[in-house]
């Protein structure tokens, strides 16, 4: 089994600032990556993947991620939050595409 | 609208009593999976289905049964609940099993076993 860690549970960043979510992963093998955003009460939604190629990713609402093969990470960055980014983020790892690993989460409070 | 759809959404049973949580799709997706969210664990996968009559197991299958006889249909069954099973519970579908497309979720049934 894939393990997927973040080891930020908790960040909060003051509104207009940079932010990096933290995400590392367990596997000899190639792999596929995944950010997803859950805002209060709803369910998932994709930010953006990683399947091969460019190792710099750019999602929706200006996310972008970084693959770092060497150092088993899958960073996720924004050059400038929002409020409205306020919200719970998860890292997630595949191999098959059938089978995914998510790690516990990131909860993301913008700061006015 | 393409959605997942998921009922009920809220669920209090008591241990031992049989329940479904049904999942449907109406985007035509071949695979579809359950997950269970819980606090400090994230989301962790139960069961997954590549199409019609195709399952197989995840991560945290035990306590859990699904069936997959129609393409559009994934419904999640505990037989004997048990309090461990508290937790938030999610059904997504994509289109097919590869990793490129994208899975959408639906809204989740939170249960509660007593």
């Amino acid at each position: 089994a894939q393990s997927v860690t973040q080891l930020d549970s908790q960040v909060p960043v003051f509104e207009e600032a940079p932010v990096e979510l933290r995400c590392n992963y367990s596997s000899s093998v190639s792999v596929y990556l995944f950010w997803y955003v859950q805002y209060p009460n709803q369910g998932l939604q994709l930010l953006l993947k990683y399947l091969s190629g460019s190792t710099l990713v750019k999602g929706i609402n200006g996310f972008e991620a970084e693959f770092n093969k060497s150092q088993t990470s899958f960073h996720l960055r924004k050059p400038s939050v929002h409020i409205s980014d306020t919200a719970e983020y998860f890292c997630a790892v595949s191999v098959t595409g059938n089978q995914f690993y998510f790690g516990t989460g990131t909860s993301l409070t913008v700061i006015p | 609208e393409a959605q997942v759809t998921q009922n009920p959404r809220y669920l209090i049973t008591v241990t031992g009593k049989k329940l479904t949580v049904t999942c449907s799709q109406n985007m035509n997706h071949e695979y579809m999976s359950w997950y269970r969210q819980d606090p400090g664990l994230g989301l962790r996968q139960i069961y997954y289905s590549m199409n019609v009559e195709v399952t197989d197991k995840g991560d945290v299958p035990e306590g859990y049964k699904v069936s997959r006889k129609e393409k559009r249909n994934f419904p999640l069954i505990l037989e004997s609940p048990s309090p461990n099973q508290t937790s938030l519970y999610f059904c997504a579908s994509s289109l097919t099993w590869a990793p490129s497309y994208e899975q959408y979720f639906g809204p989740g049934t939170r249960l509660t076993v007593t």
